[in-house]
């Protein structure tokens, strides 16, 4: 399967832990996304890079977000001293180019004791 | 006001239905418009994607986007149960930054009925 791939799938941790997601994008996809999926609601924009750099930011990606995509490949999404507020899906997309498709990976559902 | 406004629904409808599927925004500046159908607990997957104004057809699916009203709408044809998912809008304008983010509508849950 040569799709867009996330690890874990699934995580539980307590208030207050840190914790990291990767996403693995389409081989050859220069772009990558990383959008927050809550209960009932659409995706939200979080952060975008091309290659390995962090083009956009959204405000919603506060002080206790942080995103990398070293070398252009895979990216990862920590986020520290983590919230009940945090508690959501995190979905990883990527493109080939500007009015690409978008290609979803299978996300990472996370929930905050 | 939302960006991108979509009636979240439930709607059920009987196997074979046309179904109407609608969403509205208020940015001009979007371009690129697109449909995502998402099953539960699962990423979105790509069902249309259209650039500016006009109908795209595929297979039981068709996408129209009106610019002038702001309005897009996805129909499904002879609906089968397997249709029933969340259906989510998505546009994108690529403005100076060009990171060609998409905007999501909250979705419809659709359920077809055999």
């Amino acid at each position: 399967d040569t799709g867009v791939s996330q690890n874990p799938r699934h995580k539980i941790t307590k208030r207050g832990q840190n914790v990291t997601f990767r996403c693995d994008p389409i081989s050859e996809h220069n772009r990558l996304y990383w959008y927050r999926q809550t209960l009932g609601q659409g995706p939200e924009f979080l952060t975008y890079f091309q290659n390995e750099a962090q083009l956009e930011k959204s405000r919603l990606l506060s002080d206790r977000f942080s995103a990398e995509r070293p070398k252009g490949s895979f990216s990862t999404l920590e986020i520290q001293r983590t919230e009940q507020g945090d508690s959501a899906m995190y979905l990883c997309a990527s493109s080939f180019g500007l009015g690409e498709t978008q290609y979803f990976g299978p996300g990472t559902r996370l929930l905050v004791l | 006001q939302k960006e991108v406004e979509q009636d979240p629904g439930p709607l059920s409808v009987p196997e074979g239905a046309i179904v109407s599927l609608n969403c509205t925004y208020s940015n001009s500046a979007f371009q690129y418009f697109m449909w995502y159908r998402q099953y539960s607990r699962k990423g979105p997957e790509l069902l249309m994607y259209t650039y500016s104004s006009g109908n795209k057809e595929d297979g039981r699916f068709t996408a129209q986007v009106d610019k002038s009203s702001k309005y897009i709408s996805l129909f499904i044809r002879d609906s089968q149960p397997s249709d029933s998912a969340t259906y989510l809008c998505a546009m994108s304008d690529h403005g100076s930054s060009n990171t060609g983010k998409l905007i999501f509508g909250q979705g419809t849950t659709l359920q077809v009925k055999p």
